[in-house]
């Protein structure tokens, strides 16, 4: 059974502080996404990562860095945690077919980070 | 660019009652539409995907979408929506440049007994 994994289910920070958020495949996908999910709001991409060591910023990157070194693991980094940050973070892999990121993607059961 | 409009944040039905959940994109390029599902606590799962061929597209758990590049839309179906269906749905089209997915806002399907 296809899976991906995200470090922790709930998380809880104190402004500033640096915040990891871990991610991990184990299907061999070449990308992995990150987005955050905000009621009403659906959900929005963070960053992505192509290949390892390769990244793109997707629609909301500020205030968030990402790490690919592995293929197989994609972090998320919040250099300092700010309140506006307290969301739902769910994490994503897909296949590469016919040179697109586009098929479909399997995503994490996603870590509830408050940041106080 | 591409978008996603899903119509209805929030949809209740009966149990048995017919499931139908609108959404209606804007790409530039032959669109790869999907729905997700996302049951509480849980991240999202896959539902039913349209890349090409068929415009009717078969999922799981009962539900269907069809494909109307005239309607621009792809929206949602089951005949009869079982309790165990209540959660939030998601449509997304592909990106322009085939790397990622854009997400609708989500709509949230209640189902009553």
């Amino acid at each position: 059974d296809v899976k991906v994994t995200q470090s922790s289910r709930y998380l809880v920070k104190r402004t500033g502080e640096k915040v990891f958020l871990e991610c991990v495949q184990d299907m061999d996908h070449e990308n992995m996404f990150w987005y955050r999910q905000d009621p009403g709001l659906g959900l929005r991409l963070i960053y992505f990562s192509y290949d390892v060591k390769m990244k793109e910023k997707g629609d909301i990157p500020e205030g968030y860095s990402v790490s690919r070194e592995k293929k197989e693991r994609f972090s998320l980094i919040l250099e300092s945690a700010s309140t506006n940050q307290t969301s739902m973070y769910l994490c994503a892999s897909s296949a590469t077919l016919g040179g697109r990121a586009w098929d479909e993607q399997f995503f994490g059961p996603g870590t509830r980070l408050t940041v106080l | 660019a591409q978008s996603v409009t899903q119509l209805g944040s929030h949809v209740s039905v009966s149990e048995g009652a017919l499931v139908l959940l609108r959404c209606n994109y804007s790409s530039s390029v032959p669109p790869y539409l999907f729905w997700y599902v996302q049951y509480p606590n849980q991240g999202l799962q896959l539902l039913l995907k349209y890349t090409t061929g068929a415009t009717l597209v078969k999922g799981i758990n009962g539900f269907e979408a069809e494909f109307k590049k005239s309607e621009t839309s792809f929206h949602l179906t089951k005949p009869s929506a079982h309790m165990s269906d209540a959660a939030e749905y998601f449509c997304a089209v592909s990106n322009q440049a085939g790397t990622a997915l854009i997400f609708g806002k989500g709509t949230t399907l209640s189902v009553s007994s």
